[in-house]
């Protein structure tokens, strides 16, 4: 299940089953949100993206729903593997922040064999 | 071949120390940043740079000093040390007026003891 508190939020999932990872955003004046996944010792590495003016896209087994109304954004996983393992993490741009990445707390997935 | 490439990976140094990290992109583009990750994985821009100019100095200590001497490259140079400077500094690059592509570094874990 998921949890939230002092610590990192986390999530833990059987292999096969589909993770939902939730994000809450602050700036309602971000127009570009993505979703980054940084696995132990690396940097975050881009998984999907999506523009203000879309409330659903989708990738290889990666869809993200955007919720404007209460700037809320999703990441949906399907079929989540041991690979998937990693924290995640969404960021938002702003027009004039210039490429300025706000960053989310973070989630924890663990996927378990 | 590495995109966003910087060094050293692991720097361990004592408080009041100077010490500088260096980062190279080979993506050609026209921005680079330095984020730093603190215990808890929270990422937080520090600065940025487009074509060598300084655009985003986020509140941070002026013992900070970035460098860049042309577009592939922006160092970052910290003085006197402390306790509290111990985190991963991330690199990262990208086109600003194209929000995808942003690139990040694998980053480089200071401590300070």
């Amino acid at each position: 299940g998921e949890s939230v508190g002092l610590h990192l939020p986390t999530l833990s999932v059987q292999e096969g089953d589909n993770s939902i990872i939730n994000c809450a955003y602050s700036n309602s004046a971000s127009d570009y949100f993505i979703w980054y996944k940084q696995e132990s010792g690396k940097g975050p590495q881009f998984i999907i993206d999506i523009r203000s003016n879309m409330d659903k896209r989708q990738g290889q087994r990666v869809t993200v729903l955007l919720n404007k109304t209460v700037k809320h954004l999703s990441l949906q996983i399907a079929a989540t593997q041991p690979g998937d393992s990693a924290v995640y993490f969404c960021a938002e741009i702003g027009g004039t922040s210039y490429g300025k990445l706000t960053f989310g707390q973070g989630t924890i997935l663990t996927v378990h064999p | 071949d590495t995109a966003v490439s910087q060094t050293p990976k692991y720097l361990v140094t004592q408080m009041g120390n100077d010490k500088s990290i260096k980062c190279e992109q080979n993506l050609g583009h026209d921005t680079m940043y330095w984020y730093k990750q603190d215990s808890k994985k929270f990422l937080k821009i520090m600065f940025s740079y487009n074509n060598k100019e300084l655009i985003i100095n986020e509140t941070v200590p002026n013992r900070f000093s970035p460098k860049s001497p042309d577009k592939a490259h922006l160092n970052l140079h910290i003085n006197s040390l402390e306790l509290g400077d111990s985190a991963v500094y991330f690199c990262a690059s990208s086109q600003v007026q194209r929000a995808r592509g942003y690139t990040f570094g694998s980053g480089t874990r200071l401590t300070v003891v």
